[in-house]
This record gives structure tokens, C-alpha cells and sequence, in this order.
């Protein structure tokens, strides 16, 4: 069984760029999520999708932006870059709703470089 | 609000030590609780979960147990190898009155075994 996908690997930007990161969740699964890997500030929540609605989204800014496709795949959009949105970008999968009994399977990420 | 505080790393032990990582959290409700490794380069990877008081979650030799009167999950493992050098994750489940859908992440233990 395939994993979730990320893509691209790598992405270089310069600062006010956009960026489109992609993710194709495992096979089944409805639940998509986002969450940012920055140096010195862990793991943080950005945004969660379930059957092509945003469920949630964590604190950060409307210039990160995505949708989820009728096949369940997802993108993550973000304008206006900035410095400190150099990161690595995880995605998660799930089946069903993201519940208790529902863990998150993670993709390898995209690494982000603003320049 | 919820969160999860893990022991400072980074730790370094000898091939076949005994190893314990501490993660203490603070939540509403009943979370469920996870531990994800994340080896260099790669996103993460579960590695074992508990969704209730007194579960015990393993695999690959990783033994946690979910402790509500202590609030407390703690990874050990009986003897480790040098292919188990990686950053380890202690993870919730941020259920209070609704699913949120995200996980809350500590802020991950640097493992190093030496030969």
C-alpha cells in the first residue's frame, strides 16, 4: 500500500513568491492535514481537510490557503512569502475524520527555502 | 489549553543501553496519545499509540503506557540499536468538546546510539 505522497521534495522561492505544495493521501483515506516542521519552533497545526471541506486551520496567517480535491489529494498554497516560512511542511492522512482511533500517517514533506 | 511536554535531549547511549524518553501532557477530555520517530530526512512515522487510561502501545520493541494519574506516556525500549538513532515525538489528540482534528507535538527527543 502506498504512502502519502508529497511533492515537491525541495522548493525554492524568493520572498512575495507563491508556493504550491501537493500532497495524495493513502488510498481510503478522507482526511487530509498540514502541518508545519520550522527550526526551533516544532511541529504546528496548520490546516485540516475532510471530504473536500476545511475543518480546522491553526494560527496562522490567510495567506496560507488550500483545498481538497474530489479524489481526496490536497494543496497547500501560500502567498506572499516570507522569510520565516522556510520550513519543512508535513502532510498527514487519515481514515475518517481524524478521531482518536484514527491515527495520522505522515508523508516525508516538502521542504520549503525562501531565499 | 492542551500540550505536551517531552524530557531535553538530545540523549546518546551505548548499542543494547535501556532507554526511556519521559513525555508528560495536559489535556481536556480523553485524548488519545501517540509517539512518532522521525529519522533525518524523512517525515514521521508512527510508531505506537494508546486511546485509553491504562493501554499499552508497542512496537518494533518501543513500550509506552497511557498513565491518566501521572499524565503520563513514556517511551522505553529494552535495549536499542544504532539504526534507532532518530527524533522521537510525544503526541495528543486535541479532543475537548470537539475533534479538532490536530495533533499537539512535544518538541521531539534527538536520539543518538553509539556502537
Amino acid at each position: 500500500e502506498a504512502g502519502v505522497t508529497q511533492s515537491p521534495t525541495h522548493l525554492i522561492k524568493t520572498r512575495g513568491q507563491q508556493a504550491t505544495l501537493r500532497c495524495s493521501p493513502i488510498s481510503g483515506h478522507t482526511s487530509v492535514y498540514w502541518y508545519q516542521q520550522a527550526l526551533g519552533l516544532g511541529l504546528q497545526f496548520l490546516l485540516w481537510y475532510d471530504e473536500g471541506e476545511e475543518r480546522n486551520r491553526g494560527n496562522f496567517p490567510p495567506r496560507f490557503s488550500g483545498r481538497q480535491f474530489p479524489n481526496y489529494s490536497s494543496e497547500l498554497n501560500v502567498n506572499a512569502l516570507e522569510l520565516e516560512d522556510s520550513a519543512l511542511y508535513l502532510c498527514a492522512s487519515s481514515l475518517g475524520a481524524g478521531g482518536s482511533n484514527q491515527p495520522q500517517h505522515f508523508g516525508d514533506g516538502t521542504r520549503l527555502s525562501i531565499l | 489549553g492542551n500540550s505536551v511536554t517531552q524530557m531535553e535531549g538530545p540523549v546518546t547511549l551505548s548499542e543494547e543501553a535501556f532507554l526511556t524518553i519521559n513525555c508528560t501532557y495536559t489535556a481536556t477530555g480523553y485524548p488519545s496519545l501517540f509517539w512518532y520517530v522521525q529519522y533525518p530526512g524523512e517525515g514521521l512515522q508512527l510508531l505506537l499509540k494508546a486511546t485509553k487510561a491504562d493501554d499499552k502501545g508497542s512496537n518494533k520493541g518501543f513500550e509506552a503506557t497511557y498513565r491518566k494519574e501521572t499524565t503520563s506516556f513514556h517511551l522505553e525500549k529494552g535495549s536499542v540499536q544504532v539504526s534507532d538513532s532518530a527524533v522521537y515525538f510525544c503526541a495528543l489528540s486535541d479532543q475537548g468538546s470537539s475533534n479538532t482534528g490536530k495533533l499537539i507535538f512535544g518538541q521531539g527527543t534527538t536520539l543518538q546510539v553509539k556502537p
